[in-house]
């Protein structure tokens, strides 16, 4: 069974600090991830893919197979950061997003 | 591009009815999938859509139910509601039957079930 594990379901940091916001996965083949965010009064939305190695606003994820983790990393926290993020997996070839719990986080002036 | 629409947005219903819920894609694509996410946790798959067939479905009892027009539009309906089938259920549409690209979600519609 494929799972997603988001461990805080609250992060609060200050403006300008480093944000990293943990997801582990548990498949026995080759994920796709992704993060998505939602935030204040938005739609949910497409944050990053693995596959693409980008950054969006910021924002950096690395997958790391041997530790099964996907975690999301800002250098520099800003308000806008503020939001409910979620980690997905999508099996390899299935069409549907496993999703975490997501973690609220917010940053502080 | 008005975006993934759905309606209604809001609902209720008490346990024993019937519910359908209406999703249009944005223009161009060809799939929609449904989520449930209920108070706390992330949304959780209920089906797939391409090109009016089923592609996937979720591990939701078979009280729920799926279709897809010509016109890419779909439908969920959910006979025979609990109390625990109050969630928000998301719509959302993309390109191709994968989800490697973007999915886009729609605002939802929040069903209360008393």
């Amino acid at each position: 069974a494929q799972r997603v594990t988001q461990p805080e379901k609250l992060l609060s940091v200050f403006k300008g600090a480093p944000v990293e916001l943990k997801c582990n996965y548990s498949y026995s083949g080759s994920p796709e991830l992704f993060w998505y965010v939602q935030y204040s009064r938005q739609r949910l939305q497409l944050l990053l893919r693995h596959i693409s190695r980008e950054s969006i606003k910021g924002f950096t994820a690395d997958l790391n197979k041997g530790e099964t983790s996907f975690h999301l990393k800002k250098p520099f926290a800003q308000e806008e950061d503020s939001a409910m993020y979620y980690c997905a997996l999508s099996p390899q070839g299935a069409q549907k997003l496993v999703f975490g719990q997501g973690t609220r986080l917010t940053i502080n002036p | 591009d008005a975006g993934v629409t759905q309606s209604p947005t809001h609902l209720i219903k008490t346990r024993g009815q019937h519910v359908t819920l209406r999703c249009s894609p944005i223009s161009g694509h060809k799939s929609v999938s449904w989520y449930q996410q209920v108070l706390g946790q992330g949304p959780q798959f209920i089906f797939q859509y391409y090109e009016k067939e089923e592609r996937g479905r979720g591990n939701f009892p078979d009280r729920f139910s799926a279709r897809q027009f010509p016109n890419y539009s779909s439908e969920l309906n959910v006979n025979a509601l609990l109390l625990g089938d109050s969630a928000l259920y998301l719509c959302a549409s993309s390109l191709g039957s994968l989800v490697t690209g973007e999915l886009f979600f729609g605002e939802g519609s929040r069903l209360t079930v008393l």
